[in-house]
């Protein structure tokens, strides 16, 4: 079946500094990516999608400035989170969009970031 | 503004018994919904859809039935086993290439 890896799976970062979330489909080609964050017993939000080679869209209420997305190949899209702040903590995942007629997504097991 | 609203955060279960797992949605440009199954700490993984052209998609113990004009959509597990328990959400999106809108999700958890 279809494989979405994220890396790393939890990260500890202190507040002002940059981390980066890398999100690989493993066994297709994903032109469309997406990053949502869930805060504890809440629902996905869609932050983003990312299109390879071009910009990503951003959802209202989106900082793109703060959260950096790079759609470099067909296979690897990256979100940074810059400056982090204790805010920013929070479980991000990623999804990627499996070519074909279907649309269909399969997600990525996540990235617990906690900035301290 | 809510589009997917899932009312119950939490149900609980027998073994052996039925789970029912409702959602609702607002948006009537959706047309085709999905439910995901996710465990703590791990990413969402699929489980049934259903078309807004159908009113029920059966697959093995799930099934997804559609009420359009109640805007209303719900899963059952029969029979529940221990192993079902998760958070489920319901998904939705209003064109093929669309967005995916989630509920808030709904702790299931199925006691032995």
């Amino acid at each position: 079946g279809a494989v979405v890896s994220q890396h790393p799976s939890w990260v500890i970062c202190k507040s002002g500094t940059s981390v980066k979330i890398e999100c690989r489909s493993l066994d297709f080609q994903a032109t469309t990516m997406f990053w949502y964050r869930q805060f504890p017993k809440q629902s996905l939000m869609l932050m983003a999608t990312s299109n390879e080679g071009s910009k990503a869209t951003y959802e209202q209420g989106v900082e793109k400035d703060k959260f950096l997305i790079n759609h470099a190949s067909l296979t690897l899209s990256t979100l940074t989170v810059t400056s982090a702040h204790p805010e920013d903590s929070s479980f991000y995942i990623c999804s990627a969009r499996f070519p074909g007629q279907g649309y269909e997504q399969y997600f990525g097991p996540g990235t617990r970031l906690t900035v301290t | 503004d809510q589009q997917v609203k899932q009312n119950s955060p939490s149900l609980s279960v027998q073994e052996g018994r039925i789970s029912i797992l409702n959602c609702d949605y607002t948006n009537s440009m959706f047309d085709y919904f999905l439910w995901y199954k996710k465990y703590p700490a791990e990413g969402p993984t699929f489980l049934i859809s259903i078309s807004s052209i159908k009113d029920k998609n059966e697959d093995g113990r799930f099934t997804v039935f559609l009420n359009k004009s109640a805007k209303h959509l719900s899963l059952h597990i029969v029979p529940s086993q221990p192993g079902d328990s998760a958070v489920y959400f319901c998904a939705a999106r209003a064109s093929p290439g669309g967005k995916l809108i989630f509920g808030q999700g709904t702790e299931l958890s199925v006691k032995p």
